[in-house]
């Protein structure tokens, strides 16, 4: 199974609500996960099957999706949140990743 | 509070071997299947190898099967890469993760190292 991130390179603004994509070639039954690297730093995990947060992760992160389709969302970007993010599709391997940046 | 430390890498030649370790603590070690993610520089990250509670199973990525074996020790709450053959292809950065597994090998990674580097150069 291919994943495919969107955009590779987001631009957003402190407050604004950001979506990330993660499409699967194939479909991915909500085995996804979604990590968070900093510049750094080694990846950290936020969400798993699809919309649970991990513990100890701020709530204004969500996951959403289903079939082939999945969305990270970050419901009001904080300056702490620039960063890569990776989507990973269980046994199967990581997109390439979008980096966040602030505008 | 779960803490990985990954030890061992470093400079070597291709076609040379390097063992890395991973050093946990804060968790019950033998209850977590455990892996080895790599990212090469400036790219993605890739799932290398991972191991079941108590070392039976294992599971490795195409790029380094018949090549990398890993292994654990419970008494000593530690895991290894074996690392032979190696290439310039294999120059990363290696993260030492614990593995939530759900049925076979099929789970996400929870905790992660702070990474070893690797780099294969003559």
């Amino acid at each position: 199974i291919q994943l495919t991130q969107s955009p590779s390179l987001l631009s957003a603004s402190v407050g604004d609500r950001v979506t990330l994509s993660c499409k699967g070639s194939q479909n991915i039954n909500n085995y996804l996960a979604w990590y968070q690297q900093k510049l750094g730093e080694a990846p950290k995990l936020l969400i798993y099957n699809t919309n649970s947060l991990q513990t100890g992760i701020p709530s204004r992160f969500s996951g959403s999706g289903s079939g082939t389709d999945y969305t990270l969302t970050i419901s009001s970007l904080q300056p702490e949140d620039v960063a890569t993010y990776f989507c990973y599709q269980y046994n199967n391997g990581f997109g390439a990743g979008t980096k966040l940046e602030l505008k | 509070e779960v803490q990985l430390v990954e030890s061992g890498g470093g400079l070597v030649q291709p076609g040379r071997s390097m063992k890395l370790s991973c050093a946990a603590s804060g968790f019950t070690f033998s209850d977590y299947y455990m892996a080895w993610v790599r990212q090469a520089p400036k790219k993605g990250l890739e799932w290398v190898a991972s191991i079941s509670y108590e070392g039976s199973s294992t599971y490795y990525g195409d790029s380094v099967k018949g090549r990398f074996t890993i292994s654990r020790d419970n008494a000593k709450s530690t895991l290894y890469l074996q690392m032979n053959s190696l290439r310039s292809e294999d120059t990363a950065t290696y993260y030492c993760a614990s593995h939530y597994v759900y049925y076979g090998s099929i789970g996400y990674f929870d905790y992660w190292g702070q990474g070893v580097m690797v780099t294969v150069s003559s």
